[in-house]
């Protein structure tokens, strides 16, 4: 069965520090989709990116980026020189071909210090 | 272009009474879905639909819940009656196909069940 494990509840740190938020799945298909989503204070959900199985080229969008590592199941997003702004509950997701369900994480709550 | 809406924001009733959540996909997206979301947790899939049929409602407490999308745009999720239990946020989401496509999400209806 499909599963997505956010390991780090909680995490809080400095302003300008960079952080990295731990996404691990688990999946018998070899073609899936993982997502990342964010969900700020007002509660609606941003998606940030959707990676397919068969790309495993890391991803840079400005100050934010991907890990994908198939040999370790793991799927990592960093931020690099955080702002407060993104503080929020971010979400790893993913999605098995066979039956296109999105499945989410618990999450992570991300606090940025000013 | 307006994103996914979603009415009420926030519900608060006594438990046993009837309670409906109404969402307006984005135009043109057919795939509609409701994710339940608990306090600290991640959504999880309610049901999902694919212009006006569900394919996939095996998340569906169906003794208590029911959903509709008649003409396959706008839908609805109720409840009746609501349980102490019921209490989360309820989130609708469309994309414009499924196949681990892109999910937008609306603001989602917070719902107090005391």
């Amino acid at each position: 069965a499909q599963k997505v494990t956010q390991a780090q509840t909680e995490i809080s740190v400095v302003e300008k520090e960079d952080v990295t938020l731990d996404c691990v799945y688990e999946t018998r298909d070899t073609t899936y989709y993982l997502f990342w989503y964010k969900q700020p204070p007002s509660g609606e959900l941003v998606f940030l990116i959707r990676r397919n199985s068969f790309d495993e080229q890391n991803e840079i969008s400005g100050r934010y980026s991907w890990n994908f590592q198939k040999s370790t199941s793991s799927f990592n997003f960093t931020i690099t020189a955080s702002q407060v702004v993104d503080s929020a509950v971010y979400f790893c997701a993913l999605s098995e071909n066979r039956d296109d369900k999105i499945i989410f994480g618990k999450g992570t709550r991300l606090h940025i210090l000013p | 272009e307006a994103g996914v809406v979603q009415s009420p924001r926030y519900k608060i009733i006594e438990k046993k009474q009837p309670v409906a959540f109404w969402c307006n996909p984005i135009s043109g997206h057919n795939t509609l879905y409701w994710y339940r979301q608990n306090l600290g947790q991640g959504p999880e899939l309610l049901i999902r639909y694919e212009n006006e049929e569900a394919v996939d409602d095996s998340q569906l407490p169906k003794d208590r819940f029911s959903a509709e999308r008649l003409k396959g745009v706008d839908s609805t999720l109720k409840i009746q009656p609501a349980e102490l239990g019921d209490s989360a946020v309820y989130l609708c989401a469309s994309s414009a196909w499924s196949g681990a496509n892109v999910l937008t999400f609306g603001a989602g209806s917070r719902l107090t069940v005391l």
